[in-house]
């Protein structure tokens, strides 16, 4: 089976950073992504890892450590806007993604 | 607009019924994929397709079904429904097997009463 962990909530000030950590225990691993989703819509894709090491993009940057199960990612500048569930979800070896709970992320004034 | 349509956006139904959820995929995409989000459960993931052929099953309930039709949409069959079923229903999409990830639909909000 699949095991994701990431935290539940974190509360962060706008246009300070915030790091939310991903760790997964998982039969193969074929890539880990991140997805965004506000609340009652659709996830939409932030970003891919597949390799070790560090993908930046933007205002969003995401972290690979394949031999300790661990990701992270690294939301920069936050704005309002920010404030949603973040995603972090597995492809093993076989077709699908397996998905952790989510953080929610609250960005304050 | 992702390219992922999803029919109906909002159903509520009484227990013991039986809806049929619609998706239909981006253009070109082959892949589908059905997921259940309930509010205190993340996106769980139910049953996977491939260009008409069922490629994953994940923990989809026997009284789950599900089928991608040669024009590649595909609907998501749920019956002698319960209150528990009550939950956003996911359709996403890929190109092939998903290596890049997926585009999600925006969702059908199933309300059971």
């Amino acid at each position: 089976g699949q095991n994701i962990d990431q935290p539940t909530e974190m509360t962060a000030t706008e246009g300070a950073i915030v790091q939310i950590n991903c760790t997964y225990q998982t039969s193969g691993f074929n890539g880990l992504f991140w997805y965004q989703q506000h609340a009652g819509e659709a996830p939409t894709f932030l970003s891919y890892n597949v390799l070790d090491g560090l993908e930046e993009k933007g205002r969003f940057s995401s972290f690979l450590s394949r031999s300790k199960g661990y990701s992270y990612l690294l939301l920069k500048e936050l704005q309002m806007k920010d404030s949603a569930s973040y995603l972090c979800a597995v492809r093993p070896n076989d077709y699908k993604l397996s998905f952790g709970a989510g953080t929610t992320v609250t960005v304050r004034a | 607009d992702s390219g992922v349509t999803q029919t109906p956006k909002h159903l509520i139904t009484a227990t013991g019924q039986r809806v049929t959820l619609r998706c239909s995929p981006r253009s070109g995409d082959l892949s589908v994929y059905w997921y259940q989000q309930s509010l205190d459960q993340g996106l769980q993931f139910l049953i996977q397709y491939y260009n008409g052929e069922e490629r994953a099953k994940g923990n989809i309930l026997e009284r789950f079904s599900a089928q991608q039709f040669p024009d590649l949409h595909s609907e998501l069959n749920l019956s002698s429904l319960e209150l528990g079923d009550s939950a956003l229903y996911f359709c996403a999409s890929s190109a092939g097997q998903g290596a890049n990830g997926y585009t999600f639909g925006s969702g059908t909000r199933l309300t059971v009463v």
